[in-house]
């Protein structure tokens, strides 16, 4: 693995099923981060984890869930998916914990259709 | 509330020079990043500007003002990979990025 990795690529999901999409990053980086992005908008903020063990929530954080087991790993998780979750989203990271600008390394992205 | 405004689309020529422009307004600034995003895939980073200027980078080139709330990425000698969209990002005092919707830019022969 090089860099950040995403899971599936894309999936078509029923209306009211559970989903996760994954992530692994190998570079091991602090701070990761779930975005979606809906034409017409910009990236949109999700959920954050600073360091492995804590989380917190962005901009759009209802109806989706993420934890932070370990450094490498942050899944996203839809308990019930609805139409309007219909997206792309993308995993990303940076080296340090918050605090500091840095630059923020995506994956390729998981486009999810909720029908 | 915050606010970054960027042209949906802009058009240019192969070998010419473009500016995509930027303004934002945010709770606190941490730095103006600059994305590259092409068609169904990542955005890749291009460049970051935290002090009043000019940073060349190659045929990129970002510019800031502060005190403007104003930001432009200035591509030269354009090439046709450079199609794609760019995305202007602020950082927030919370050391968070908002994002513009983004500029698609079109390079025509």
């Amino acid at each position: 693995i090089a860099g950040i990795t995403q899971a599936p690529t894309s999936q078509i999901l029923a209306a009211g099923r559970r989903m996760t999409l994954r992530c692994t990053q190998d570079m091991r980086h602090n701070a990761m981060y779930w975005y979606r992005q809906d034409l017409g908008l910009g990236l949109r903020l999700i959920h954050y984890s600073n360091t492995a063990g804590t989380t917190g929530k962005g901009e759009v954080p209802d109806g989706y869930s993420v934890s932070r087991a370990n450094t490498d790993d942050f899944p996203l998780t839809l308990a019930s998916a609805v139409p309007s979750q219909t997206s792309v989203y993308f995993c990303a990271s940076s080296p340090t914990s918050g605090g500091s600008p840095d630059t923020q390394y995506f994956g390729p992205g998981t486009r999810l259709t909720v029908l | 509330g915050q606010n970054i405004d960027q042209p949906t689309e802009m058009t240019a020529t192969e070998g010419a020079i473009v500016q995509i422009n930027c303004t934002y307004q945010t709770s606190g600034f941490n730095g103006l990043f600059w994305y590259q995003q092409h068609a169904g895939e990542a955005p890749t980073f291009l460049s970051y500007n935290v002090l009043d200027g000019l940073e060349e980078k190659g045929r990129f080139s970002s510019f800031l003002s502060r005190s403007k709330g104003y930001s432009y990425l200035l591509l030269k000698e354009l090439q046709m990979k450079d199609s794609a969209s760019y995305l202007c990002a602020s950082m927030d005092s919370n050391y968070q990025l908002i994002w513009g919707a983004g500029t698609k830019l079109i390079i025509k022969p």
